[in-house]
């Protein structure tokens, strides 16, 4: 199995604030990787696909790069709305398995 | 619009048997896969298994003696079935449908809300 480590597992920001998150594979998954959101009580939300793809819908402020086995997202100038738990996903090979989550809290 | 919607107990006894299902609208079970993830409270996200349009299924390796994935597709559902269950067992389950873009697949687009399910006596 492919074993996903993300950091931090939590992090404190300001609003407007840069923040990168980061996503370790323990083998090369090709870019076949994808980030979501979860906010408190609800399910999670797809943002991006391939990397660095990003949904219809998601604002520009979200990024994401990575190869190999190195993989970030990085938010750009934090709104409110974006405290919440940030998991990555890879699809390179079965089982799908998640990072443990990283957790956006605004100061 | 697409939409998913988990129905099940909330409360299973030890050893018995789980049986969940997603009820999907907007698209059909014939075109795209629907996926079952856990998520144990306040822990992360556990791929359980996926059955595909074609109706093919493949599940985690570590749940795979105790697991079931089926579907009716006339009904538009998806049916979990998980024996043997354990205080462990304890989570959300979730189903979500399979983004599919391009020949790239595998995380998923659309997620249910989520069941909580408790295991206990």
């Amino acid at each position: 199995d492919i074993h996903m480590t993300q950091n931090p597992v939590s992090l404190s920001a300001f609003i407007g604030d840069k923040v990168t998150i980061t996503c370790r594979a323990s083998q090369d998954i090709s870019r076949y990787l994808g980030w979501y959101q979860q906010k408190q009580g609800q399910s999670p939300k797809f943002l991006m696909y391939y990397a660095s793809n990003l949904l219809s819908g998601v604002p520009s402020r979200f990024s994401g790069s990575g190869s190999g086995t190195e993989y970030s997202l990085t938010i750009t100038g934090i709104q409110p709305e974006d405290a919440a738990t940030y998991f990555c996903q890879q699809c390179y090979s079965y089982p799908r398995t998640f990072g443990g989550g990283t957790k956006l809290e605004l100061k | 619009q697409v939409q998913l919607r988990e129905s099940g107990p909330g409360l299973v006894q030890p050893s018995e048997t789980l049986s969940l299902t997603c009820t999907v609208s907007g698209f059909s079970l014939t075109s795209y896969g629907v996926n079952w993830v856990r998520q144990p409270p306040g822990k992360c996200l556990e791929w359980m298994g996926v059955i595909w349009g074609d109706g093919s299924t493949a599940y985690n390796s570590l749940l795979k003696s105790r697991l079931s994935i089926s579907r009716d597709t006339s009904k538009s559902q998806v049916f979990l079935k998980m024996n043997s269950l354990q205080t462990e067992d304890t989570a959300i389950y979730f189903c979500a449908r399979e983004w599919d873009y391009g020949g790239y697949s595998g995380n998923f687009d659309y997620w249910g809300q989520g069941v909580m399910v408790t295991v206990s006596s």
